[in-house]
């Protein structure tokens, strides 16, 4: 069966465009997370969803960052505009939504950079 | 307030002998506890998970770990190690007994190394 699968799997851009990410969780999932991975702080929790409702986004670093799902099979990570210091690679994970004791399962992630 | 300690940054073995990856967690509930790994270029991949049954968790490709109440840890071992185990190991916590979905709570990582 399919995994979560991310698109694309590697962005580079100019600093100050606009920049997306895709995701598709697992299907039947209903707890979708966005993650950024850096050497320097390691893996970040940005935001997550369940049933497609944002319920933390704290995680958030400006409101350059916006993140959406649409509906249950797709979810978007935006950076508007862009900078170099947002280069990292970023992960979307999906898990059953059932009181903390699911595991969470990794997209193979986007290698973002700003040049 | 949860949190997880992974207790060595680095670790190096020879393959074929013995691997520990030393975890340390706190937690206000009872926990839910994940070893992932991930590989050079790849996603966090499941090795296993602790969520109040056995003690000892069996995972993917030898690997293990015991929950320890009394000592709050979740050491991650495999009885010999192969080159392919070369990866970055993370442990993870999680709170139960809230009913919604939550967020899960990463270790900053052990870097393993295995030479011939």
């Amino acid at each position: 069966d399919a995994g979560v699968i991310q698109s694309p799997r590697h962005e580079v851009t100019e600093m100050g465009q606009e920049v997306t990410l895709r995701c598709k969780p697992i299907s039947g999932h209903n707890s979708l997370f966005w993650y950024r991975q850096t050497m320097m702080r390691g893996l970040e929790l940005l935001i997550y969803f369940n049933n497609n409702v944002p319920i933390d986004d704290s995680g958030m670093p400006e409101d350059r960052f916006s993140a959406k799902m649409p509906n249950a099979s797709f979810s978007t990570l935006k950076i508007q505009p862009s900078e170099p210091r947002d280069s990292a690679v970023y992960f979307c994970a999906s898990s059953l939504l059932a009181g903390g004791n699911q595991p969470q399962h990794f997209g193979d992630g986007t290698r973002l950079s700003i040049l | 307030a949860q949190s997880v300690t992974q207790l060595d940054s680095h670790v190096s073995v020879s393959e074929g002998t013995p691997v520990l990856l030393r975890c340390n967690y706190s937690s206000s509930y009872s926990p839910s506890l994940f070893w992932y790994v991930q590989h050079p270029n790849k996603g966090l991949q499941l090795l296993l998970k602790y969520t109040s049954a056995a003690t000892l968790v069996k995972g993917i490709n030898g690997f293990e770990a015991e929950f320890k109440k009394s000592e709050t840890s979740f050491h991650l071992t495999k009885p010999s190690a192969h080159m392919s185990d070369a990866a970055e190991y993370f442990c993870v916590v999680s709170e139960r007994g809230n009913q919604a979905g939550t967020a899960l709570i990463f270790g900053k990582g052990t870097t393993l190394s295995v030479s011939s």
